[in-house]
C-alpha cells in the first residue's frame, strides 16, 4: 500500500521562528490534506491541497504531485502552534485516507 | 451544528467485554469512518461507510463490527475487547467525492475522540 512518511518527526521551536514540514508520499493520490492535533487531542483540518500552493494567515501549504511531497509552512510560530501535525492521502475516487506519523511541534515562549 | 459527536469520551473495560462507541454527524455527510491511534503509529483506518446500509473494512478491522442503518449515525462495536485495543478512536466524517473534499472543499471533521483501556 502507499506509504506516508513525516519529517522531522519532533521539532522544537522558540516563539516567533518558522519552520517547514514535509510530508513524502509514494503514490499518485487524489487528495492529501494536512491536519492539526492539537495538545487537548482534537483534530483540526488544515488544507485540502491535492497539488499547488494555498495560505491561511501564518500557514501555508505546497504539494508538487509530480515530485510526491508537501510541505506545510509555520511563520511566526506561537504557542497555540504546538501539538501534531499531520499529512493524510486519498487514491483514486476513495475517500480513504492514510495518515503519515505525524511531525511533533512544541513551541516554548 | 453540532458537527460530528462521539460518546463516550473515556472509557475502562475488562478483557471479554463487549461495548459500542457511538458516533453521530448532523452535517448530511455521506462518508463516515471510525480510526484508532496509538502512540507513533498516526491513525489508522478501521472501518468506514459510504452511506446507510453500506460499510467496508479497513487497515485493521479485526476485533471491530460497525453498521450504518441511518445517514446520521455510525457507531463501533467491540464484542469482546482485548488489551490490544487500548487506543484513542476517532470518528470522522465528510462529503463523498473529491478525497472526502466534496463540491465545497470542506475536507473531513473528526469527532473529539474516546479514549479506551482494556484491562
Amino acid at each position: 500500500g502507499i506509504q506516508v512518511e513525516q519529517s522531522p518527526p519532533d521539532l522544537i521551536l522558540q516563539e516567533g521562528a518558522n519552520s517547514t514540514l514535509r510530508c513524502n508520499f509514494s503514490d499518485s493520490v487524489n487528495n492529501l490534506q494536512w491536519f492539526h492535533q492539537n495538545p487537548w487531542g482534537q483534530l483540526i483540518n488544515l488544507f485540502y491541497i491535492p497539488s499547488g500552493t494555498k495560505q491561511n494567515g501564518r500557514l501555508s501549504a505546497t504539494t508538487v504531485a509530480t515530485e510526491r511531497y508537501s510541505l506545510l509552512y509555520i511563520s511566526s510560530s506561537q504557542t497555540t502552534d504546538s501539538g501534531v501535525y499531520f499529512c493524510a492521502v486519498s487514491l483514486g475516487a476513495t475517500n480513504k485516507l492514510i495518515f503519515g506519523t505525524g511531525t511533533l511541534l512544541a513551541v516554548q515562549p | 451544528n453540532a458537527g460530528v459527536t462521539q460518546t463516550p469520551k473515556f472509557q475502562v473495560l475488562k478483557t471479554g467485554q463487549s461495548m459500542t462507541l457511538q458516533c453521530a454527524q448532523d452535517m448530511n455527510h455521506e462518508y463516515m469512518s471510525w480510526y484508532r491511534q496509538d502512540p507513533g503509529m498516526g491513525l489508522r483506518l478501521i472501518h468506514y461507510s459510504v452511506g446507510a446500509g453500506i460499510t467496508d473494512q479497513g487497515e485493521v478491522p479485526n476485533g471491530y463490527n460497525v453498521s450504518r442503518s441511518t445517514t446520521e449515525d455510525f457507531p463501533l462495536r467491540l464484542l469482546s475487547a482485548a488489551p490490544s485495543q487500548t487506543s484513542v478512536y476517532f470518528c470522522a466524517s465528510s462529503p463523498l467525492g473529491g478525497g472526502g473534499t466534496g463540491r465545497l472543499g470542506h475536507g473531513y471533521t473528526f469527532g473529539s475522540g474516546t479514549r479506551l483501556t482494556v484491562v
